[in-house]
Formats: C-alpha cells, sequence, structure tokens
C-alpha cells in the first residue's frame, strides 16, 4: 500500500514569497489534515479536510494561509506571503475515518524561510 | 497554552532495559490518549493508544499507562532496544478523535 506522497521535500524562500506544497493521501481515506511542525515543537493541525469539506481550520492562519482539496483527493497548502515564522515541517496526513489512531503521516516538507 | 506536556525534552537508556516516557494534560475534556513515534526524516508513526475509559493498555513490549485524577499517562517500552531510538510524541484529543493536540517529544536514544 503507498503512503501519504507529500512535496517538495524541501523549500527554502525569502519572506514575503509565497510557496505551495502537495499531499497525495493513501487511495480511499476521505479524512486529510495538515500539520505545522515548529522545530522543537509537537505537530500543530492546522487544517483537517472530510473529502472535499473543511472540518476544522480554526488554527488556519487565513490571511496568509489557504488550503483546498480538490475532488476529493489530492491537497494543496500555500502560504502567501512568507513570514520567517513560517519556517517549520509541513506534515500531511490521511485516514480513513476522523478516529486519528488511523492516521498516517507523509514525510513532511521542510519549509525555511529567509 | 500547553495542554499536552512532555517534560523532559530527552531519555537515554541502555538497551534490555525499560524505557519510560512521561506525559501531562491539562484538559479534562480529553478523552482519547495516543503515542507517536517518529524517525528523522520521516513523518511520525501510530504506536499506541488508550480510550479514557482504560487506565492501561498493552500492546508488545509497549504499555501506555493512564492515570485519569492526576492527569499522566506514560509509555513503558520493555526492553528497550536500539530501534526504538527516535522521537516520541504524545497526543490527546476528544471522543472520536477530533483535533489532536500534541506534545512537544522526547527524544529517547538506546545505547547498546
Amino acid at each position: 500500500e503507498a503512503g501519504v506522497a507529500q512535496s517538495p521535500r524541501y523549500k527554502i524562500i525569502e519572506k514575503r514569497q509565497s510557496v505551495a506544497f502537495w499531499c497525495n493521501p493513501i487511495s480511499g481515506h476521505a479524512t486529510l489534515y495538515w500539520y505545522q511542525q515548529i522545530l522543537g515543537q509537537g505537530p500543530k493541525l492546522l487544517i483537517q479536510f472530510q473529502n472535499n469539506g473543511v472540518v476544522d481550520d480554526s488554527q488556519l492562519p487565513k490571511d496568509r494561509f489557504s488550503a483546498e482539496r480538490l475532488k476529493g483527493v489530492d491537497s494543496t497548502l500555500k502560504i502567501q506571503p512568507a513570514k520567517l515564522e513560517d519556517s517549520a515541517v509541513y506534515l500531511c496526513a490521511s485516514s480513513l475515518t476522523p478516529m486519528n489512531t488511523e492516521a498516517f503521516f507523509g514525510q513532511g516538507t521542510r519549509l525555511t524561510v529567509v | 497554552d500547553q495542554q499536552v506536556k512532555q517534560n523532559s525534552p530527552s531519555l537515554s537508556v541502555q538497551e534490555g532495559r525499560i524505557s519510560i516516557l512521561n506525559c501531562d494534560y491539562t484538559n479534562s475534556m480529553f478523552d482519547y490518549f495516543l503515542w507517536y513515534k517518529k524517525y528523522p526524516a520521516e513523518g511520525p508513526t501510530f504506536l499506541i493508544s488508550i480510550s479514557s475509559i482504560k487506565d492501561k493498555n498493552e500492546d508488545g513490549r509497549f504499555t501506555v499507562f493512564l492515570n485519569k485524577s492526576a492527569k499522566h499517562l506514560s509509555l513503558h517500552i520493555v526492553p528497550s532496544q536500539p530501534g526504538d531510538s527516535a522521537v516520541y510524541f504524545c497526543a490527546a484529543s476528544g471522543e472520536y478523535g477530533n483535533k489532536l493536540v500534541f506534545g512537544a517529544g522526547t527524544i529517547l536514544r538506546v545505547k547498546s
């Protein structure tokens, strides 16, 4: 079974630039999550999708972050414009159901904003 | 506001001995607790979980204990193996797993 795929693995951008991350969940997984993990901290949920609808985006900084999940499969997370404090690993995860015990994580995208 | 705290940034244990990782939480509404393991350059992997209606759950070498009155849980690994060296995250959620809240993680090093 293929895992959660994320790209790119690494990205370095200057502040005020924009960046996009892509996630392909495990086939058949209805629930998709984006987490932000800042160095030295645990992952923090940014947004949760159930199929192509948003379930929870209460911790997503909506003035600069946006996410979509077209057709309930792939998802993209965008930051525009980026700030220095956005430097982090962005993790995508998916699960068959909203029960997080079944969530499978991708390898993440490490973003460095300079 | 850290609702889930892992106060030990790192732990070093000899191979074959017991590893005990601790986690404290503040939100009494948490209903489900999980441990994730993370190797460098990989995403977290689910390890073991426990519902708030239980005080112990065991899976092979891994056992999680929950003390609701103290708002404390711990992960025991017996015996510890070098391959267990990783970052361990404690996480908590409401019923049905909504919105996982993670601790900052504990780096476990198992020395051979």
